[in-house]
């Protein structure tokens, strides 16, 4: 059974640091891993979507890796702000989601 | 406006009660979803849809039903058999099988 799991649970960081979030997963046979955010009593937004035939995709300050020899992906986000503080979940399909990481950047 | 409307947003359930949680989209996706979140969890699978008429069971099925008779709604009931309720439901919606891109605001379900 496929199992997510992200590192740290928690992380707090001044405004303008650069940050990696993790996420392993157990089974490397996928097909596309999700990287998502959500704010405190909101659904998710969407940030990132990487196919299992890529290794990173970008948007803006985010980049999303993806090693699935290793069962690993990252989340990179440059000069972090206020803004980006919420909560951070990698999903793999089958629709698995890892707990999250809680990201506060302190101004 | 395109967009996933859930409805209410906080619901409250009386013991032996069966409630309805309501998702409707404009975006004209094949697939929906429902998620449940627990506090400091990830999502859980309840239901899904591929396509309408058409649903299968997630992770934690049970004291849950689902009905897909539109293409634009995918209505949750939270029956009487769901013995621990008390959690936040998220409903998604997606253009290919087994990628949920687009969430809801959240049904917040509580018991009185």
């Amino acid at each position: 059974k496929q199992e997510v799991t992200q590192i740290p649970a928690a992380l707090s960081v001044p405004e303008g640091e650069n940050l990696v979030l993790n996420c392993s997963f157990t089974d490397s046979a996928i097909y596309n891993l999700q990287w998502f955010r959500q704010d405190p009593g909101k659904g998710l937004t969407s940030l990132l979507l990487i196919q299992s035939s890529q290794r990173e995709q970008t948007s803006g300050r985010l980049n999303a890796s993806l090693d699935k020899s290793s069962g690993r992906s990252t989340l990179y986000i440059a000069a972090s702000q206020p803004g980006d503080s919420a909560t951070y979940l990698c999903a793999v399909e089958k629709l698995v989601f890892g707990k999250g990481t809680k990201l506060t950047v302190n101004p | 406006d395109g967009g996933i409307t859930q409805s209410p947003k906080y619901l409250f359930r009386k013991e032996g009660q069966n409630v309805t949680l309501s998702c409707e989209q404009n975006l004209n996706h094949d697939a929906m979803y429902w998620y449940r979140q627990d506090p400091g969890q990830g999502l859980r699978l309840i239901y899904y849809s591929q396509i309408v008429n058409d649903f299968q069971k997630g992770d934690i099925a049970e004291g849950y039903s689902v009905s897909r008779e539109k293409k634009e709604s995918f209505p949750l009931t939270v029956t009487s058999a769901q013995k621990n309720p008390t959690a936040f439901y998220l409903c998604a919606t997606g253009e290919k099988p087994d990628q949920p891109q687009h969430f809801g605001d959240g049904t917040r379900l509580s018991i009185l």
